[in-house]
């Protein structure tokens, strides 16, 4: 499984932007790169997901690097519901394309 | 907004006996998936299931475990005699194809005693 490396946590204000970030050196050419948070005490929910290209949609934005070797997930405006454990997944889509998790950066919301 | 059910919320059960836990993903989707997370600990993957076969699984998915799409609706994970390390949050999760992406249920809490 490709790997990802992430900070273990991170604090932001309240309604302030948040960049999480993500490094995937040994991504390969099919890896896409998804980002799942697991709020307390519920399941995984899927954030978003890139290939090439940045990427938004109604929850967060991702910055792809140029050399696909790392990543950014932005979230514009930094509620208290954001405060969860954010996860980076590399996975191709092929066959099941089961996720891997790692442990993730546990965001901390400051009111 | 459909959504994965997952039953029962929370199961405590003795070592040694067997559990079923209950899923039942988005009515179109046709992957499926089990994945645990012991409290504390990071989510790990555990067995995918397509077309009423099983498509892949971890070195956790031994012969205690097995999984059935009973009715086209359900889907259950069942652990034949359970060990103490068992305990673990269990999160059922679907998706629709391939390139979509995956959502999970709420998890059944199993608790082995």
């Amino acid at each position: 499984d490709a790997k990802t490396t992430q900070p273990n946590s991170m604090e932001s204000n309240e309604e302030e932007p948040v960049h999480l970030p993500c490094n995937h050196s040994t991504i390969s050419g099919t890896d896409y790169i998804h980002w799942y948070r697991q709020l307390p005490s519920q399941g995984p929910e899927y954030v978003i997901h890139g290939l090439t290209s940045n990427v938004n949609n109604r929850m967060a934005s991702l910055a792809i690097a140029e050399d696909r070797k790392s990543s950014t997930l932005i979230l514009h405006r930094a509620t208290l519901r954001d405060a969860a454990v954010y996860y980076c997944i590399l996975g191709t889509q092929t066959g099941a394309n089961n996720l891997f998790f790692g442990t993730g950066t546990r965001l901390t919301v400051i009111p | 907004e459909p959504e994965v059910t997952q039953t029962p919320s929370h199961q405590v059960t003795q070592m040694g006996q067997e559990v079923i836990l209950r899923c039942v993903p988005i009515s179109n989707h046709l992957y499926f998936y089990w994945y645990r997370q012991i409290l504390g600990q990071k989510v790990e993957f555990l067995v995918s299931f397509y077309n009423n076969e099983i498509s892949e699984k971890s070195e956790i998915f031994d012969d205690q475990f097995s999984v059935e799409r009973p009715d086209g609706s359900n889907f259950t994970l069942k652990i034949r005699s359970t060990k103490l390390e068992d305990s673990a949050m269990y999160f059922c999760a679907s998706r629709l194809g391939r390139a979509n992406e995956q959502f999970f249920g709420p998890g059944t809490r199993l608790t082995v005693l």
